[in-house]
């Protein structure tokens, strides 16, 4: 059972371009969704967290927006840059457990010239 | 200078032999976890320890067996190995038994068995 369903599976974007990531998740217990990237051959390093007591987190050109009702939460990549160029997880977790992310499946990004 | 190291980083095996994979961390961080990511780079946690305690044991077959001698390392023994275990598998560790200050992962340890 895939408890955190992510979108698309790979996406070509154009430098300078938006790129968007879109996860879903089914547990309504889930309170911290970060988003991890990943290069090849190295291991995911986290880039940016909410929680869903806010609906917008920014960190640089990196933008989580969060849907609490719709359960949903999304990556934006804004001016997106050929060094973008990797995959990225949404994840999901419920605070005051034993640590237990639940990974997407992954998105490819492709920032082209 | 390595925040979470992971040996060997390339393993390749035949079927029915047994391999170890060692992790350090330096962060003084408390728990930590083996994750494995499938050829569809699927992660999915196996195990986690949190100051030497088993906290989550994962379906995993009882051919893989974690150990943690301190918190500052996780190992991870695997049995019989079987074509299905090639995948990279990847350390990480935390601070405090909860995720809200992120996992840092190692770099992976990528298992072939032939």
């Amino acid at each position: 059972q895939q408890q955190v369903k992510q979108s698309p599976q790979s996406l070509i974007v154009q430098k300078g371009g938006i790129s968007i990531i879109n996860c879903a998740y089914e547990n309504t217990a889930f309170d911290y969704f970060p988003w991890y990237q990943q290069f090849p051959g190295k291991g995911p390093a986290l880039l940016i967290a909410i929680r869903p007591d806010v609906s917008e987190k920014k960190e640089g050109r990196f933008t989580i927006s969060f849907n609490k009702s719709a359960k949903q939460f999304s990556l934006h990549i804004m001016d997106s840059q050929p060094g973008d160029s990797a995959t990225y997880f949404c994840a999901a977790s419920i605070s005051g457990t034993a640590s237990k992310l639940t990974f997407g499946t992954g998105t490819r990004l492709q920032v082209t010239l | 200078d390595t925040a979470v190291s992971q040996t060997p980083k390339y393993l390749v095996t035949q079927m029915g032999n047994d391999k170890s994979i060692k992790c350090e961390q330096n962060l003084g961080h408390d728990t930590m976890y083996w994750y494995k990511q499938d050829s569809k780079k699927f992660l999915k946690i196996m195990f986690s320890y949190n100051n030497k305690e088993l906290i989550i044991n994962e379906t995993v077959p009882n051919r893989f067996s974690p150990k943690s001698p301190d918190k500052a390392h996780l190992n991870l023994h695997i049995n019989s190995l079987e074509l299905g275990d090639s995948a990279v598998y990847f350390c990480a560790s935390s601070h405090h038994r909860t995720v809200d200050y992120g996992y840092t992962f190692g770099s992976g340890t990528r298992l072939t068995v032939v």
